[in-house]
């Protein structure tokens, strides 16, 4: 099955910089990559996805970049808020399944 | 307006007894699933389902069992309580149609076992 690999496990940044989370998959047949935001107390909700065929894609300030070669994919957030302080997960779907495989989250942190 | 419940929201219960967790949608979604949170692994996938009468297990499903027999529901079990099953527990719904990939959670069940 699926692997996914997520780093780092928290993430501490001042207001208004930038926060990158890192995440690793390790079967070529997913094709579907989607970030899920989730406050304290609260469920998952997705914040933004890719799909193998695109390289990069922006939602105002978030932003994800796919490369299938080494098969990582990264959100980007730029100008962070103390509202974005959360954790992070990214996930992995396989072609034609699905299920859906999580990292293990990162807690972000945004210091005002 | 459409939505994903859970109940109860929290459960105490003793080792050994018989839970059961509800799961109710009403997107008419084809696909359902059961996922356990605990701090420091995400979230990981127990049992789901692709439809009425489909059941499949996930990576963690020993001490789990689920049924569904309506589009609507996907309730879990967990046969006989033990305190390793302590958790958050999430249900997540999605069409799983060509284009129409995303999951939707629940709110959430809190279980407890002592």
């Amino acid at each position: 099955g699926e692997n996914v690999e997520q780093h780092p496990s928290t993430l501490s940044v001042q207001e208004g910089d930038s926060a990158v989370i890192k995440c690793t998959y390790s079967d070529s047949a997913s094709n579907y990559f989607p970030w899920y935001k989730q406050e304290l107390g609260k469920r998952p909700q997705l914040i933004i996805d890719i799909r193998s065929n695109v390289g990069e894609k922006k939602d105002q300030r978030i932003a994800v970049t796919l490369n299938k070669t080494a098969k990582h994919f990264s959100l980007h957030i730029t100008e962070t808020q103390p509202e974005d302080s959360a954790v992070y997960f990214c996930a992995a779907r396989i072609y034609n399944f699905n299920k859906f495989y999580f990292g293990s989250g990162t807690k972000l942190n945004v210091k005002p | 307006d459409a939505e994903i419940t859970q109940s109860p929201r929290h459960k105490i219960t003793e080792t050994g007894r018989q839970v059961t967790l509800a799961c109710h949608q009403t997107w008419n979604h084809n696909n359902m699933f059961w996922y356990r949170q605990d701090l420091g692994h995400g979230l990981r996938l127990i049992h789901y389902s692709y439809g009425v009468q489909d059941t499949n297990k996930g990576e963690v499903s020993d001490g789990y069992s689920v049924s569904r027999s309506n589009t609507e529901d996907l309730p879990l079990t967990l046969e006989s309580a033990a305190s390793s099953q302590t958790s958050v527990y999430f249900c997540a719904s999605s069409e799983g149609r060509q284009g129409r990939s995303e999951q939707y959670f629940g709110p959430g069940t809190r279980l407890t076992v002592t």
